[in-house]
């Protein structure tokens, strides 16, 4: 089946550090990725819709300055954290779709914990 | 707008019995799909099933099926012969929109789903 890797999967900062996740589709190419946010024990919250070649759609209430995301080819969308601060600490969790729509397959997630 | 509403935070299954998980959706849009996801304390999405909207059959996948009721927009999943690596939240997920468009995913709250010996 389809894989989505993600990297780091844990990362501690101290608070004013820019953190940078990458995600991965290694067998497919994705032209569209989303990023997720998770709180614990809560939903997944989209945050922004990644499109390669162009810039990132973001969900309401998401600042894009402060979440960065790029997505320079069908197989890599990054999303950086700048500036980042102990309310940022979550779970980040990426998605691809397959262009055939019927499925979107998630990476493992990464876990954010700035200090 | 779209709405995924998962009415059970938690559920508990003996071993080897079938449970089933509620999901029910909201949307305007003809044209949809509904999927199921496991995500087991490590954190990672476990895609378990799809059903589009236009789909006659109910779909199935191994110990999984969905048992999907257009009418009364309701798409529960069933697991049947429960086993203790079940154990986890299950997230109903609904997108809209034709197939082979990427669109987002609509999440319900889950449903955490404990096995028992």
């Amino acid at each position: 089946g389809a894989v989505v890797s993600q990297h780091p999967s844990r990362v501690i900062c101290k608070s004013g550090t820019s953190v940078k996740i990458e995600c991965r589709s290694l067998d497919f190419q994705a032209t569209t990725m989303f990023w997720y946010r998770q709180f614990p024990k809560k939903s997944l919250m989209l945050m922004a819709t990644s499109n390669e070649g162009s810039k990132a759609t973001y969900e309401q209430g998401v600042e894009k300055d402060k979440f960065l995301i790029n997505h320079a080819s069908l197989t890599l969308s990054t999303l950086t954290v700048t500036s980042a601060h102990p309310e940022d600490s979550s779970f980040y969790i990426c998605s691809a779709d397959r262009d055939r729509g019927d499925t979107q397959y998630f990476g493992p997630g990464t876990r954010l914990t700035v200090l | 707008a779209q709405k995924i509403t998962q009415t059970q935070p938690g559920m508990f299954v003996q071993e080897k019995e079938a449970v089933t998980l509620d999901c029910t959706y909201d949307t305007s849009d003809p044209s949809y799909g509904l999927f199921w996801y496991k995500q087991p304390s490590s954190g990672e999405m476990i895609f378990l099933i799809y059903q589009g909207s236009y789909d006659q059959q109910n779909a199935t996948e191994g110990r999984y099926s969905l048992n999907f009721q257009k009418a009364r927009k309701s798409a529960n999943l069933v697991i049947s012969a429960s086993q203790l690596g079940d154990s986890a939240m299950y997230f109903c997920a609904m997108r809209v929109g034709g197939g082979g468009t990427a669109s987002k995913l609509t999440f319900g709250t889950g449903t955490r789903l404990q096995v028992t010996l």
